[in-house]
């Protein structure tokens, strides 16, 4: 059974940094490209980016470069996205999904980032 | 502002069908597959309609889609209260070289 399960809930203050996971299993983790997706509050749905965790060719939207950092580490199966230094703008539910073409199959259960002083 | 365009809110009775449209450009839905996923209250999106009108197992034959020039839509046919739910479409954008979704409709069963 494919699965992607995400990292717990997480609760930070503006300026820290903060690595965000989702591990796949039930399917080859490197033949797949993995995105992630944003969810702000009561709004709709963001891509922000994917990785092919086979070789770790990454592609990020423009909205999201340089703001965040897509990785993945294959001999664990699993993907990670990361912020050097959050902003209140960060509080959001984040989904990664396995990407079969141009959708996204399988998601993960979510992890919500809120960003507070 | 999303790049894709929904209605912001369908609603129907029982029963009914009811569709929901999603307008794009000649650079996404215009020249890409769409895509649709199917979000519960509290829970993860789900994919419920793929490559225009194909349905990943599992999902119901209620659930239908189509797609002409810049438009898409997704039929809902035999609706049931399960069915509420928040529904977004899907495409890949060639010019802006990113997947764009729509703004989702927030589907009522009456």
């Amino acid at each position: 059974e494919v699965q992607l399960v995400q990292s717990g809930a997480e609760v930070k203050k503006p300026g820290e940094s903060l690595k965000i996971s989702c591990k796949g299993s039930g399917y080859s983790f490197t033949s797949y490209w993995i995105g992630w997706v944003r969810q702000m509050p009561g709004k709709g749905l963001e891509w922000m980016g994917i990785i092919y965790p086979g070789d770790s060719d990454t592609r990020y939207s423009p909205s999201f470069q340089g703001q965040v950092t897509i990785s993945a580490d294959k001999s664990i199966s699993t993907a990670y996205l990361q912020w050097s230094s959050l902003k209140a703008s960060d509080t959001a539910m984040y989904y990664c999904a396995r990407q079969e073409g141009t959708y996204g199959d399988y998601w993960g259960q979510g992890t919500l980032v809120t960003v507070s002083s | 502002q999303s790049v894709l365009t929904q209605p912001p809110s369908a609603s129907g009775t029982p029963g009914q069908r009811v569709t929901i449209s999603c307008s794009g450009s000649s650079s996404n839905i215009g020249s890409n597959t769409v895509n649709w996923y199917q979000q519960l209250p509290g829970t993860a999106p789900k994919l419920l309609i793929y490559s225009n009108n194909q349905r990943p197992s599992g999902v119901p034959d209620r659930f239908s889609g189509s797609k002409s020039g810049t438009s898409a839509s997704l039929a809902i046919s035999g609706l049931q209260s399960e069915d509420e739910a928040d529904y977004y479409c899907a495409a890949w954008d060639d010019s802006l070289m990113v997947e764009v979704f729509g703004g989702g409709t927030k589907l009522t069963v009456l």
